[in-house]
């Protein structure tokens, strides 16, 4: 199957600083999506994301397709950014369920 | 419109002991899925419903089994829990294939 590694497995940065979180992929997919798990395990969608560029306030992520790689930055850290962040593929045809990463576990510190 | 609720949240269980999860979603997607989350790992599929009457294996499928009871819920049956079987377990839905996957808030089990 699919492999999806992502990078740094963790990150400790202090209030303000900004981050790229990394996902790379094995074989060309067509969908692409970042999830920010809270500590309380919530999964919540941040991009949908199969290529290109997408921006959502402090958040931004891009996705090379042909690379076969997608980038999450995260830009004026805040406390509540702090979480696990996963990466999720699919590759194309029928509906079988993304691909999961196994995360990158960023702390913010105050 | 709830999205996709699970229930129960959180459950214990006796080894040798059965329980069904219960998925449902309100947002009349066509596919549906079970994951599991281990300390450390990501998701990992268990079951996938692509469509209403179907159901079909996952990544880790052993000792588990699914019904599509309609398009709106998606149950999750342990037969006989294991230890091994101890994690939390996730259902999401999707309204069209490689579409943007909605998730519920989760299920802590635990098999003692």
């Amino acid at each position: 199957g699919i492999q999806v590694e992502q990078s740094p497995p963790d990150l400790i940065l202090q209030e303000g600083a900004n981050s790229t979180l990394r996902c790379n992929f094995s074989d060309s997919v067509n969908n692409l999506q970042w999830f920010h798990q809270n500590p309380w395990g919530q999964l919540i969608n941040l991009f949908y994301i199969p290529s290109g560029t997408k921006q959502n306030g402090r958040l931004s992520a891009t996705t090379v397709a042909t690379e076969r790689y997608s980038l999450l930055y995260i830009s004026s850290s805040q406390t509540t950014d702090s979480g696990v962040y996963f990466c999720a593929v699919e590759r194309g045809g029928g509906a079988d369920g993304l691909t999961f990463g196994k995360g990158t576990h960023l702390i913010i510190q105050p | 419109n709830a999205g996709v609720t699970q229930t129960p949240k959180f459950q214990v269980l006796k080894t040798g002991q059965s329980m069904t999860l219960q998925c449902a979603q309100d947002m009349n997607h066509n596919s549906m899925y079970w994951y599991r989350q281990d300390p450390g790992m990501g998701l990992r599929l268990i079951y996938y419903s692509a469509s209403e009457g179907t159901t079909d294996k996952g990544e880790v499928p052993n000792g588990y089994n699914v019904s599509r009871l309609n398009k709106r819920e998606f149950s999750l049956r342990l037969e006989s829990a294991a230890p091994s079987q101890t994690s939390v377990y996730f259902c999401a839905s999707i309204p069209l294939a490689n579409t943007e996957a909605f998730f519920g808030q989760g299920t802590r089990l635990t098999v003692v």
